[in-house]
């Protein structure tokens, strides 16, 4: 079993508004990502969880806020977002960090649409 | 950055092969992943190669040379489902990052 889930498949909200991604995987993965993507862009990466602490943050606005409750589950707190943050927001998970064969596996992703 | 680079587009016919390249940095190369992207979905994992030569996974194979950092990946007996994003990734040590490239769409017509 290789499979990440993510909640909401959609999510369009106004920039006052918080809202929070969620993210789940059960193959005892100890490392888990959040990355933006853009219409025919690769991924962006904006943060690294490494046995449950943010190892990577890659300089991303703090109206984005991670939170990895357990080895399971990891969240995207969202507050005041800009149009421009509208994206596929994708979650990924992998055995460790940083070994030969820690291969990724995503999510399906949560399109977000910011009015 | 990394510079990893692919080409952006190309059309092939079903039933033909394509081979889609990705040039990379060597310095720090710790392993090189290729997934699969459709409109709108999330990247799906194909292969990875960390040593040299090619690794064959029914019809698709990649194949990796870690001195000239240069990997393909060749997709044989296209079929229409095979239309997507093909997006190169390379792990570096000390890093805890994928370095993509831009991807390449395939267009499979009939």
């Amino acid at each position: 079993d290789t499979e990440v889930t993510q909640t909401p498949k959609h999510l369009v909200m106004g920039m006052t508004n918080k809202k929070s991604l969620k993210c789940e995987q059960h193959m005892g993965h100890r490392a888990m990502y959040w990355y933006k993507q853009k219409a025919k862009k690769p991924p962006e990466l904006m943060f690294v969880y490494s046995y449950e602490k943010l190892s990577i943050n890659e300089s991303v606005p703090s109206r984005f806020s991670p939170e990895c409750p357990n080895s399971s589950l990891l969240n995207l707190h969202l507050h005041a977002l800009q149009p421009e943050d509208s994206a596929l927001y994708l979650c990924a998970s992998s055995r460790g960090v940083g070994t030969i064969t820690d291969t990724q596996y995503f999510g399906p992703g949560t399109r977000l649409t910011v009015l | 950055g990394q510079n990893i680079d692919q080409p952006t587009e190309m059309t092939a016919t079903e039933g033909a092969i394509v081979q889609i390249n990705c040039t990379y940095q060597t310095s720090g190369f710790n392993g090189l992943f290729w997934y699969q992207q459709h409109a709108g979905e999330a990247p799906t994992f194909l292969s990875y190669n960390v040593l040299d030569g090619l690794e064959e996974k029914g019809r698709f194979s990649s194949f990796l040379s870690r001195s000239k950092g240069y990997s393909y990946l060749l997709l044989k007996e296209l079929q229409m489902k095979d239309s997507a994003s093909y997006l190169c990734a390379v792990s570096y040590y000390g890093n805890n990052r994928l370095a993509f490239g831009k991807g390449n769409q395939v267009v499979v017509i009939p």
